[in-house]
């Protein structure tokens, strides 16, 4: 079984401020990992993904996320916030339970971009 | 790049009644899952399907069902509606066996079905 925990569903940061969403799983296999971000009325989009080997990753839009098997965390950052940052990211993990890799999203945090 | 497509992007329809969402994959990609994402919610993973047929399931209710064509289109029906089964749909694609997919997918719009 896998889950994954994003703790607080809001959150609030200046623009050009940092940004730290967080995200926890668990998972009886080795993880794969994902952030996907979903603004307005759209599908989500994968922001980044850790597979297998260096485990700090880099996306789009310069966010990146450290996999830390020692504390179960792939916590998502960017260095400065934009306006165009607002929106809702959501964490996902997949392994192979069972023979397949279905991922198992988390709530979802809204990150809101003050000017 | 052409993307996922999915229709209708809006539906409103009465309880008990039936509706029925399309979903068109990326070309090439042979892997469609359907998801349920309620109001405020994180998405439900409800079915998939790998060259036609079902390779996984999840909170898929009885009242619906789902099947992938030969043009690997996949079509997610919906009976007896609920008032909640409001909620967004979205269909994915991802190329390969799911089996050996790493689990990244790739989404489209969504289909925001509304019971009244």
């Amino acid at each position: 079984a896998q889950s994954v925990t994003q703790l607080g569903s809001h959150v609030s940061v200046s623009e050009g401020a940092l940004v730290l969403l967080r995200c926890n799983y668990s998972s009886s296999v080795p993880p794969y990992l994902f952030w996907y971000v979903q603004y307005p009325n759209q599908g989500l989009q994968l922001l980044l993904k850790y597979t297998t080997g260096a485990t700090l990753v880099k996306g789009i839009n310069g966010f990146e996320a450290e996999f830390k098997k020692s504390e179960t965390s792939f916590h998502l950052t960017k260095p400065s916030a934009h306006m165009s940052d607002a929106a809702e990211y959501f964490c996902a993990v997949s392994g192979a339970s069972g023979g397949s890799y279905i991922p198992t999203f988390g709530r979802g945090t809204s990150l809101i971009v003050h000017p | 790049a052409a993307g996922v497509i999915q229709s209708p992007r809006h539906l409103i329809k009465e309880k008990r009644e039936t509706a029925t969402l399309k979903c068109y994959p990326i070309p090439r990609h042979d892997t469609v899952y359907w998801y349920q994402q309620g109001p405020g919610q994180d998405p439900q993973f409800l079915i998939s399907f790998y060259e036609k047929m079902q390779s996984d399931k999840g909170s898929i209710p009885d009242r619906f069902s789902a099947q992938q064509f030969s043009d690997y289109h996949s079509e997610l029906n919906m009976s007896s509606l609920e008032l909640g089964d409001s909620a967004l749909y979205f269909c994915a694609s991802s190329s390969g066996d799911p089996g050996t997919n790493t689990g990244e997918l790739f989404f489209g719009e969504g289909s925001r079905l509304t019971v009244l």
